[in-house]
């Protein structure tokens, strides 16, 4: 069955610092995978997404995720982060019949 | 274009009452979902349409909740009655309606039954 699993579900991180949030997932055929980002009270805004083709992703707010197939990972990425970077933060698969399975997600805290 | 709309943003209601939430696609948009995001679960498919027909519904928790889409631009997922457990967050998100497409997201409805 296809699945998303995101391992740490709280990372903190201080502002300026580097990010890589972990996704892996479980999938028969080549998926298609995204990032979304929830602010508190708001709805989730697609950061990128992975269909095929080049293997490391841009999405917006800088940030970027790499799929690699080997390792069933689709990891998301950020050199240095910003205060407006907290959030939480969801990896998802797209399935056949345009279904989609999201991770549990992964909380995000920026020190100042 | 506006987006998913959701309505009401926040409802309270009293255990028992039925609740109404409401939601309108972007437009051009051929799959329409329904998710229900809590502390404990996440966020759940609950059900989704494609053509405005349900594909599956395999998400619904049980008989108190049914979803209707009576055309392209509305959807509805009423609860009744409702119960403390039902408290969350429901959002609505649509799509193109083909494979690996991106879901929009709704603001969401904060439910609280009392």
């Amino acid at each position: 069955a296809q699945s998303v699993t995101q391992p740490d579900i709280h990372i903190t991180v201080s502002e300026g610092a580097s990010l890589e949030l972990r996704c892996n997932y479980s999938y028969g055929a080549t998926p298609y995978l995204f990032w979304y980002v929830q602010s508190p009270g708001q709805g989730l805004q697609l950061l990128l997404k992975y269909f095929s083709g080049d293997t490391l992703v841009q999405g917006i707010k800088g940030f970027e995720a790499e799929f690699k197939r080997s390792q069933s990972s689709f990891n998301l990425r950020k050199p240095s982060v910003h205060w407006s970077d907290a959030a939480e933060y969801f990896c998802a698969v797209g399935v056949v019949n345009n279904d989609m399975r999201f991770g549990a997600g992964t909380r995000l805290t920026v020190k100042p | 274009d506006a987006g998913v709309i959701q309505s009401p943003r926040h409802e309270v209601t009293e255990m028992g009452q039925e609740v109404t939430l409401r939601c309108k696609p972007i437009s051009g948009h051929n799959s329409l979902f329904w998710y229900r995001q809590t502390m404990m679960r996440g966020l759940e498919l609950l059900i989704y349409f494609n053509n405005n027909v349900p594909i599956d519904d395999s998400g619904m928790p049980e008989d108190r909740f049914s979803a209707k889409m009576p055309n392209a631009s509305f959807s509805t997922l009423k609860i009744q009655p409702s119960e403390p457990r039902d408290s969350a967050v429901y959002f609505c998100a649509s799509s193109r309606g083909t494979s690996g497409d991106t879901q929009y997201f709704g603001p969401g409805t904060r439910l609280t039954v009392l």
